[in-house]
């Protein structure tokens, strides 16, 4: 069954307005979620980790002040996508892992359209 | 540089067929893990193979097997009698020690097509 739920699948917004992506682990305490973005035809890159109780780690060149991450709880992370910009329009997915050397697995996605 | 090479964009295979998609890497670290996960359209990542570095036999999972040539740094996959569920795209994946623990980096991805 799915180790991870991602919320919602798809969303469309208008410029300047934020949306905030929920991703929640199922069936296992994740003390640390990891968000990746995917702009059409490309690979996986990743954004930030998430870290239960404290601040996120961002990439290089991802703005903290616009993708706002938190991890409340050891099930649920949420990235907020703040003053959303068409640039913004993107694929997003979050993903777990249950230990340092499992695979990670993968939320659904979010497909963010920008308007 | 780049971490994970795929040279296949696209590849195309006849239903039934076996397949192979390349994969190479680079990487300093002598523990090190590599792992295949496929795309289809509706943008989930599917794990597929998981193949670590001190694994001296290739690893399978019932219709994937991983091709591991450490020395040459390779870690092809092979999709023995594809079916037409199988057209997704393909990625490569290597877990690396990070500053602040351990990453995943993907590579570009190969588009598998299978024709009936």
């Amino acid at each position: 069954g799915a180790v991870v739920s991602q919320h919602p699948s798809w969303v469309i917004c208008k410029s300047g307005t934020s949306v905030k992506i929920e991703c929640r682990s199922l069936d296992f305490q994740a003390t640390t979620m990891f968000w990746y973005r995917q702009f059409p035809k490309q690979s996986l890159m990743l954004m930030a980790t998430s870290n239960e109780g404290s601040k996120a780690t961002y990439e290089q060149g991802v703005e903290k002040d616009k993708f706002l991450i938190n991890h409340a709880s050891l099930t649920l992370s949420t990235l907020t996508v703040t003053s959303a910009h068409p640039e913004d329009s993107s694929f997003y997915i979050c993903s777990v892992r249950r230990a340092e050397d499992s695979p990670l697995h993968f939320g659904n996605g979010t497909r963010l359209t920008v308007t | 540089a780049q971490k994970i090479t795929q040279t296949q964009p696209g590849m195309f295979v006849q239903e039934k067929e076996a397949v192979t998609l390349d994969c190479t890497y680079d990487t300093s670290d002598q523990s090190y893990g590599l792992f295949w996960y496929k795309q289809p359209s509706s943008g989930e990542m599917i794990f597929l193979i998981y193949q670590g570095s001190y694994d001296e036999q290739n690893a399978t999972e019932g219709r994937y097997s991983l091709n591991f040539q450490k020395a040459r740094k390779s870690a092809n996959l092979v999709i023995s009698a594809s079916q037409l569920g199988d057209s997704a795209m393909y990625f490569c994946a290597m877990r690396e020690r990070w500053d602040y623990g351990q990453n995943f980096v993907f590579g570009p991805g190969t588009r598998l097509s299978v024709l009936p």
